[in-house]
């Protein structure tokens, strides 16, 4: 089936630096999305991605859809304490049935 | 807080029980989506709703059932437990369901099999 590579699987940082993140594919997607899940709760979308290309923007966070259809990787910069979390990328195929498949994640840690 | 309830929080159970996990859909919402989520296998699909009909499945065991009842609630019922089902459960809910529109998780139910 498809597996989605996400890397790094940790990360350690000081508040104020940069982040980031991407996901690679062996197979194509027609949408990439990024989540970010908090301790004890469900997964919230950050970012969607719907066109091999496409670079978007939410606040300090900034994601990209790769030309290949096979990558996205998400930035964010100047980095605080609350960006703590694990980061899920997501890719979803087309057609009628319907998958959504998630990478392992990445857990963000920001030291103040 | 997505709008998105999932009773019960916690459930902890023998092998070779049978639960059922609940998730009230967001105000409005159509669609319902169940997701797995475990330390080995990370998060993934397992089947969606819309509307009282089952739309698609991902990997679902044949253990395990779900429905979508009149009022668009939704149930997954998990048999025969084992301890690899040992997990977080997530309920999501969308509009319409398509694959375009936004999911928004609940906080999940974590069931431990012992």
């Amino acid at each position: 089936g498809q597996q989605l590579n996400q890397s790094p699987q940790s990360m350690f940082i000081q508040e104020g630096e940069d982040v980031s993140m991407n996901c690679t594919s062996s197979s194509i997607f027609n949408t990439w999305l990024w989540y970010k899940q908090d301790p004890g709760e469900g997964p919230v979308l950050l970012i969607a991605l719907y066109k091999a290309g496409e670079l978007t923007s939410n606040g300090r966070l900034t994601a990209q859809f790769g030309i290949t259809r096979k990558d996205s990787f998400l930035n964010i910069s100047a980095s605080i304490p609350s960006d703590v979390g694990i980061y899920f990328c997501a890719g979803l195929s087309g057609g009628s049935n319907y998958k959504l498949t998630f990478g392992k994640g990445t857990l963000l840690t920001v030291n103040p | 807080d997505s709008g998105v309830t999932q009773t019960p929080k916690h459930l902890i159970t023998a092998t070779g029980q049978r639960v059922t996990l609940r998730c009230s859909p967001r105000s409005g919402d159509l669609s319902v989506y169940w997701y797995q989520q475990s330390l080995d296998q990370g998060l993934q699909f397992l089947i969606q709703y819309y509307n009282g009909e089952e739309r698609a499945k991902g990997n679902i065991l044949e253990r395990f059932s779900a429905q979508q009842f009149p009022d668009l609630h939704s149930e997954l019922n998990l048999s025969s437990l084992e301890l690899g089902d040992s997990a977080l459960y997530f309920c999501a809910s969308s509009v319409d369901g398509l694959a375009s529109s936004e999911q928004f998780f609940g906080p999940g139910t974590r069931l431990t099999v012992l």
